[in-house]
């Protein structure tokens, strides 16, 4: 079972706020991952990590920022939030490459609503 | 680009059916892992399984199979006798892991609903 954890798990919150998703993961992993998942189902990547002091833009456009201070936290942030926000937001990290075998490993997500 | 196509939106069957899900991928790089994942309404990505580029053997664990094909640029799973609780979204990903990372273009998704 995979120890990644992302709080909260639910977040309701009005227009303009300043809100911080949390994800931590007790595995070591190196590499940290903030996939969007619309309403319509489609996961894309919006931000990734080597390791500390890391951070890079995926492939879908985000005007969310992360950062990695530590190796088990990534938080992602919105300065101010709207409407066109809402979505399901899901942390993952994967293990050191080792050959052909990697794998992601997922929390549960955080199903943020902007009003 | 990568890409990943499952055509299927959603499937609805009867539980004890075979119920097959395709995926199709679109990619330029020689290496690279394919991946299917399950998501249950409680919303985290359960791992199921990984291929890589090299190696086109077909997989059974239990009632879940996987038919990779190269030549046909597909990724297919399969549940046999299929059960209620299967009943879940099922992604089908590629990554190119670069420098390690797993960078996952993910498919649409097919919404799997087992009925009994």
């Amino acid at each position: 079972e995979a120890d990644i954890y992302q709080t909260p798990r639910y977040l309701v919150i009005g227009t303009g706020k300043k809100i911080t998703l949390e994800c931590s993961q007790t595995m070591g992993h190196d590499k940290m991952y903030w996939y969007q998942q619309d309403p319509g189902m489609e996961l894309h990547l919006i931000h990734y990590s080597y390791g500390v002091n890391s951070t890079e833009k995926g492939d879908l456009s985000s005007e969310s920022t992360v950062s990695r201070i530590r190796t088990e936290h990534f938080p992602l942030t919105l300065e101010s939030a709207r409407p066109s926000h809402t979505s399901q937001y899901l942390c993952a990290s994967s293990r050191p490459f080792q050959g052909a075998y990697t794998e992601a490993f997922f929390g549960q997500g955080t199903r943020l609503t902007v009003v | 680009a990568q890409k990943v196509t499952q055509a299927q939106t959603e499937i609805s069957v009867v539980e004890k059916e075979d119920v097959t899900l395709d995926c199709v991928y679109e990619t330029r790089d020689t290496t690279y892992y394919l991946f299917w994942y399950k998501q249950p309404p409680s919303g985290e990505l359960v791992f199921l399984i990984r291929r890589n580029s090299f190696d086109e053997q077909n997989e059974i664990s239990g009632r879940y199979s996987w038919n990779f094909q190269k030549s046909t640029s597909s990724f297919n799973f399969t549940i046999t006798a299929s059960q209620v609780v299967d009943s879940a979204v099922y992604f089908c990903a590629l990554s190119e892991a670069q420098r390690g990372a797993q960078k996952l273009v993910f498919g649409q998704g097919t919404r799997l609903t087992i009925n009994p």
